[in-house]
């Protein structure tokens, strides 16, 4: 199976700040990741797909990258709404495997 | 506008079964794969199950923590998806999402989610 390893496990900033979530995997995966935003209650949301591709309606200040097996979630101008807990997603094969999240709290 | 309704969540003994649906509306059902995500009390989200659409054959994948025990199934005709759920454990209590996957080429990747339903496994 491909582990998927986040980090930070959660991060704190300020409205305005950039935040950078990264997610490592275990394997090769080409650019088969996506990034979603899950808040309390409410049903996750598509951010980034295929690395770095932004989901239709998503605020340009998501971005994603990716460098060999390494990936990256840059929030930039950090907003109130962007409170909530991040996940990647490994696309590439079965079994589908996640990282274990990073919350991002606002100052 | 694209919806998916999931339903059938409750209170369940250990070892008992329930069965899960997901009710689309405002997409062609058909040409998407679906997927079962859970997320645990207090934990993150891990993937469950996926059911290919009709022109890939229609197969099935599970998490080893599932396989033998659940069974994902589709009705096109209604545009709904099942997750079947046996022998279930205080292990499976979670809320459980369904998750659409419009086969563009990317991967196994979820544009839309429903809001979930929650099942408790408790004695």
């Amino acid at each position: 199976d491909i582990q998927m390893t986040q980090s930070p496990s959660s991060v704190s900033a300020s409205v305005g700040d950039t935040v950078i979530i990264t997610c490592r995997a275990s394997q090769d995966i080409n650019n088969r990741l996506a990034w979603y935003q899950k808040k309390p209650g409410k049903a996750p949301k598509l951010l980034i797909y295929v690395a770095s591709s932004l989901e239709e309606g998503v605020p340009s200040r998501f971005s994603g990258s990716r460098s060999g097996t390494d990936f990256t979630l840059a929030i930039s101008s950090l907003q109130p709404e962007d409170s909530a807990t991040y996940y990647c997603q490994q696309s590439k094969r079965f079994p589908l495997t996640l990282g274990g999240g990073t919350k991002v709290e606002i100052k | 506008e694209v919806q998916l309704v999931e339903s059938g969540g409750g209170l369940v003994q250990p070892g008992r079964s329930l069965r899960l649906s997901c009710i689309t509306f405002g997409f062609t059902f058909g040409e998407c794969g679906m997927s079962w995500f859970r997320q645990a009390p207090g934990k993150g989200l891990e993937w469950v199950g996926f059911i290919r659409r009709k022109a890939e054959g229609g197969t099935t994948e599970y998490a080893a923590s599932v396989k033998g025990r659940f069974i994902i199934s589709r009705d096109d005709s209604k545009g709904v998806a099942y997750l079947q759920m046996n022998s279930l454990t205080t292990e499976d209590t979670a809320v459980y999402y369904c998750s659409r996957d419009p086969v563009r080429g990317d991967g196994y990747t979820f544009d839309n989610w429903g809001q979930g339903t929650l099942v408790t496994v408790s004695s």
